[in-house]
Order: structure tokens, then C-alpha cells, then sequence
């Protein structure tokens, strides 16, 4: 079935660093959505997008619906230590199964010692 | 608080043991999924309910059964647990409005099978 590549697959983080990730697909998708997953929690919407080229920003955290309808990116700008987690892209393609998101691995975001 | 509900939080079964798990939103949302979450594997689709009283097979269907009880509840199955279905389960539910719909999450259920 058709996938979704995240990467990177995990990052390391200094308080006060910019954070980018992405993730591509070989289909075009209408929908792009950005989740992120606290320890013993579940996934919580970020950012959903649903234009291509459209940019959402909420708060420090900016994410892209690219231009060939085939990848997003999400940044995260001054990282804190709160910003620790997994990271996931989900996306809807067209002609999807009913509709259903298709998600990515996830970025497991964690501190530098 | 409007969302999704998962009970148990925590579970421990033996090999071959039959358990339900349970899931309720309150936020008239039509469609509800299960998911199973591994280590490296993201979250993988188990079975959804697009709306109520009906139920559809996703990626990894095997070893479990689910039951869209009424437009509130959707439960997850195991017949005869295997240590393969040790996991962390997660279950969804939106409401399918043309293509702007993200999915919430329950907060989960730990199920370790020994």
C-alpha cells in the first residue's frame, strides 16, 4: 500500500535550535497533517494542511504543504525542552481507501546530553 | 472533557487469553479507528468503522475483531492473545466532511501478552 517517508528518523536537540523534518510520497496527496506524541500519550493534531503550497504557522511551528503535492515539511523554530516527542506526518491521497490518513514512522525529537 | 476514552490504560495477558478493548468518543465523530503502535513502525492500521454499523479491514486485520457497538463506541477484540500483540493500541475517531478532517486519539492502551 502506499507509504509515507519520514525522516529523519530521529534528531537531537539543543534548547534554542531550529528543527526541520519531512516527509515525501510517491502519490499526490490532498491533505497533509502534522501530529506530535508525547510520552504515554496519544498523537495530537499540530497542523493540518489542505492546499498545495499553503504555509500554517501555529506558534513556533511552521509547516508546508509542498508544491508537487507530494511532500510537507515542518520546522520548529527556538526549540524548548517541551518540544521532546515523536513527530508524525500524516496525509490523504487521492484515491486513498475511503479517505483513510496514511501515517508516517515518525521523528523521535529528544535533548542532547 | 470531549474526546476519546480508552479503558484499560494498562494490560497484562497470557498467551491464549481473550480480551476486549473499549473505546468511546463523545464528539459525534461517524468514523472510528484502531490503531497498533510498534517501536520504528509508526502507527499501523488495524480496522476502522467509517460510520456506524459498518467496519472495514485495514493493514494488519489478523488475530482481532471489532464490533461499532453504536455511533459512540467502537471495540477492539483479541480471540486468543500472542505475544506478536504486544503493543501499544490507539484508537481514532473524525467526522468525514469532505477532505478537511484530521483524526483525535485516545490516549492509549499498554497491553503486554506474556
Amino acid at each position: 500500500g502506499q507509504q509515507l517517508n519520514q525522516s529523519p528518523q530521529s534528531m537531537f536537540i539543543q534548547e534554542g535550535e531550529d528543527v526541520s523534518m519531512n516527509c515525501t510520497s510517491s502519490s499526490i496527496f490532498n491533505t497533509w497533517l502534522w501530529y506530535k506524541q508525547d510520552p504515554g500519550e496519544g498523537p495530537v493534531l499540530l497542523i493540518a494542511l489542505y492546499k498545495a503550497g499553503e504555509l500554517t504557522s501555529n506558534g513556533r511551528l511552521t509547516a508546508q504543504f509542498g508544491i508537487t503535492r507530494k511532500d510537507s515539511f515542518l520546522n520548529i523554530s527556538a526549540s524548548i525542552p517541551s518540544d521532546v516527542g515523536i513527530y508524525f506526518c500524516a496525509g490523504r491521497y487521492y484515491g486513498g481507501s475511503q479517505g483513510n490518513l496514511i501515517f508516517g514512522k515518525g521523528t523521535k525529537l529528544s535533548v542532547k546530553p | 472533557n470531549a474526546g476519546v476514552t480508552q479503558t484499560p490504560k494498562f494490560q497484562v495477558l497470557k498467551t491464549g487469553q481473550s480480551m476486549t478493548l473499549q473505546c468511546a468518543q463523545d464528539m459525534n465523530h461517524n468514523s472510528m479507528y484502531w490503531y497498533r503502535q510498534d517501536p520504528g513502525m509508526g502507527l499501523r492500521l488495524i480496522y476502522y468503522s467509517a460510520s456506524e454499523g459498518t467496519t472495514d479491514k485495514g493493514e494488519v486485520p489478523n488475530g482481532y475483531n471489532v464490533s461499532r457497538l453504536n455511533k459512540r463506541e467502537f471495540s477492539l477484540r483479541l480471540e486468543s492473545a500472542a505475544p506478536s500483540q504486544t503493543s501499544v493500541y490507539f484508537c481514532a475517531s473524525t467526522n468525514r466532511q469532505g477532505q478537511n478532517y484530521g483524526y483525535t486519539f485516545g490516549s492509549g492502551t499498554r497491553l503486554t501478552v506474556v
